[in-house]
């Protein structure tokens, strides 16, 4: 069964103190492994895909990065709008061809302070 | 655009009580798919669809129906509510899987149910 694990489950930082988020996974055959960021009462929304380990992604403050057993989303000086729920994805082959599904992580909610 | 719609966005059910939720895309997307959201259980798939016509099981599919009649619809119906089923419902809309595609799921703004 493939699983996500998160951690941690919350963060609290000040503005402009890094860290990074932390997920990992098992599952058969990676497809790929999804970063999103979701906001209270919203739709999750799409940040990064990466595909096979070693493969990094970066936008604006986030840089995505993908080992063979975890992926590390890593904030730099974050803002107080960096504040959400960030969630992590796995794709991996279903039966048949094309029925990709993506299992999700419980995510990590974040907290920026100013 | 609009991307992916949900109605209703708020529904309030008595026990055995039925009710279907509509989800609209508008980006001809192949694939479709519900999911549930618990506090402290994360994301879980319901059902999905890969094409007009035909749909499949994910992980919690108990209790719940879904058709895609139309490409562009995908309906996920209760047919005798119960309180287990009070959660955050979200619809997701992907386009047909290629060698770069980046699997994005493009999500609707969620349907809030509560099962009394």
């Amino acid at each position: 069964e493939d699983q996500v694990t998160q951690s941690p489950e919350a963060l609290r930082l000040q503005e402009g103190e890094s860290s990074s988020l932390n997920c990992s996974y098992t599952v058969s055959g990676l497809r790929g492994l999804f970063w999103y960021r979701q906001d209270p009462g919203k739709g999750p929304e799409f940040l990064f895909t990466l595909y096979s380990a070693g493969e990094e992604k970066e936008k604006e403050r986030l840089k995505a990065t993908l080992t063979k057993k975890e992926s590390f989303l890593h904030i730099t000086a974050p803002k107080p709008e960096d504040s959400a729920t960030y969630l992590c994805a796995v794709q991996a082959p279903g039966s048949g061809g094309s029925n990709y599904k993506l299992t999700f992580g419980k995510g990590t909610l974040l907290t920026v302070n100013p | 655009n609009a991307g992916v719609t949900q109605t209703p966005k708020f529904r309030v059910l008595k026990t055995g009580q039925s009710m279907t939720l509509l989800c609209a895309q508008d980006m001809n997307h192949e694939y479709m798919y519900w999911y549930r959201q618990d506090p402290g259980m994360g994301l879980r798939l319901i059902h999905y669809s890969v094409g007009e016509g035909t749909t499949a099981k994910g992980e919690v599919p108990d209790g719940y129906n879904v058709s895609r009649l139309k490409k562009q619809n995908f309906l996920l119906g209760l047919e005798s509510a119960a309180p287990s089923q009070t959660s955050v419902y979200f619809c997701a809309s992907r386009r047909l899987a290629g060698l770069k595609n980046t699997g994005e799921l493009f999500f609707g703004e969620g349907s809030r149910l509560t099962v009394l």
